[in-house]
């Protein structure tokens, strides 16, 4: 069965540090999403993304944060210069065309120290 | 705006017994409402949506959910608990009208399974 995958499936970075997490979603699935889980609260949006552009983002996903599909199956969030509250659980998620559910990735777990 | 209230962050219920996980939602519009599992150390699996068919979803693992209108409710439910279900539950719902709209989750519940 198809599925969404992320790696690395831990990163550890430092304050101030660009990283780039990564996913590859369901291949002919065309909506793209970004979630994330901070420890012991609920599962946030951050951005959805289609057609090679963004088509919404929330509050949180402010220009330290950036998405890009390079190439056809990778989906990456890059967050330019890490902050300790950045620190939480990555989840990616595809859907598809014409469909509403949402199928999401293992995560990648941030540690900002 | 979306939201969604799940009554009781942790529920326990004995193996065998029913249970029952509340949810609550608000939107402007008729919504699209889902439920989530996740296991320990893994991603979000969907259980079961519903989205303006039947109000009595069936899912995998012998959930199912009630989609109530009139106390604007989306309760998931399981006649016989087993150990396996043991996880945190999470409810979804994404305003009606668009299919690809972001998922606005509630605060999850936690279900304990007692032998």
């Amino acid at each position: 069965e198809p599925e969404v995958t992320q790696t690395p499936s831990h990163q550890v970075t430092q304050m101030g540090q660009e990283v780039i997490l990564r996913c590859v979603p369901i291949s002919n699935h065309l909506y793209f999403y970004w979630y994330r889980q901070i420890l012991g609260q609920k599962v946030e949006f951050l951005v959805s993304f289609y057609n090679n552009e963004i088509s919404e983002k929330s509050e949180i996903f402010d220009d330290q944060f950036s998405v890009e599909r390079p190439d056809g199956s990778n989906f990456t969030l890059k967050i330019r210069s890490t902050k300790l509250e950045d620190s939480a659980m990555y989840f990616c998620a595809s859907s598809a065309e014409g469909t509403t559910e949402q199928y999401f990735g293992p995560g990648t777990r941030l540690t900002v120290t | 705006a979306q939201s969604v209230t799940q009554l009781g962050s942790h529920v326990s219920v004995s193996e065998g017994a029913l249970v029952l996980l509340r949810c609550n939602y608000s939107s402007s519009v008729p919504p699209y409402l889902f439920w989530y599992v996740q296991y320990p150390n893994q991603g979000l699996q969907l259980l079961l949506k519903y989205t303006s068919a039947a109000t009595l979803v069936k899912g995998i693992n012998g959930f199912e959910a009630e989609f109530k209108k009139s106390e604007t409710s989306f309760h998931l439910t399981k006649p016989s608990a087993h150990m396996s279900d043991a996880a945190e539950y999470f409810c979804a719902v994404i305003a009606g009208g668009t299919s690809y709209g972001k998922l606005t989750f509630g605060q999850g519940t936690i279900l304990t399974v007692h032998p």
